[in-house]
């Protein structure tokens, strides 16, 4: 089975800061990956699937990229709004999560 | 507008089944897959598996199998997750959550219901 880590697990940032989360699998899977965003208390919502590709409605400030094993959620400019826990997602796997609140 | 409508909360004791149902609306029930994902307190997400409105294949994480059975009305847009022999560890939010491929699946799940908290205790 493929296995998904994040790092890191939390980050604490300031509102405008550019903010980096990190996912890898435990084997290359080309670019079946999604990113996830869950607000304390809600439903997740989908932000990012096939690596790098913009799920409609979702602010410009998220970006993905990388292929492989290796890839990466940014978030150009933190807004309150972002504070959340971000899953990465290859398949019926999920990562651990990354935690994300305002300094 | 699409959306998926989940069954109320559930209390249930140890050893008993619990079947959770999602309703579909705004869009084609057997034109997308249907994912089911649990969600642990204070704990990530894990996903339970996914099936095909359409035909009714179902395909499950290798963790449930044996103990999860996912079926659909289409006469009712319904899809529904049955959990059996339930353990206090099955305490969880459950999701369904759409595919966002027509007619095929990618994982990627587009639209969530609300979740149904299941609560498993003597």
């Amino acid at each position: 089975d493929i296995q998904m880590t994040q790092s890191p697990s939390s980050l604490s940032a300031s509102v405008g800061d550019r903010v980096t989360i990190t996912c890898r699998a435990s084997q290359g899977i080309s670019n079946y990956l999604a990113w996830y965003q869950q607000k304390p208390g809600k439903v997740p919502k989908l932000l990012i699937y096939a690596a790098s590709t913009l799920q409609s409605g979702v602010p410009s400030r998220f970006s993905g990229s990388g292929s492989g094993t290796d890839f990466t959620l940014t978030i150009s400019s933190l807004q309150p709004e972002d504070v959340a826990t971000y899953y990465c997602q290859m398949g019926g796997t999920f990562g651990p999560g990354t935690k994300v609140d305002i300094k | 507008q699409v959306q998926l409508v989940q069954s109320g909360a559930e209390v249930k004791k140890p050893g008993a089944s619990v079947k959770v149902s999602c309703k579909a609306s705004g869009y084609t029930f057997t034109g997308y897959y249907m994912h089911w994902v649990r969600q642990a307190p204070g704990q990530g997400l894990e996903w339970m598996g996914w099936i095909n409105p359409n035909s009714g294949g179902t395909n499950y994480a290798q963790k449930f199998q044996g103990r999860v059975t996912m079926t659909r009305d289409t006469s009712i847009s319904t899809a529904y997750m049955e959990l059996s022999r339930l353990r206090s560890d099955d305490t969880a939010v459950y999701y369904c959550a759409r595919d966002c491929g027509e007619d095929y699946y990618y994982y990627y799940m587009d639209v969530w219901g609300k979740g149904t908290t299941v609560t498993v205790s003597s």
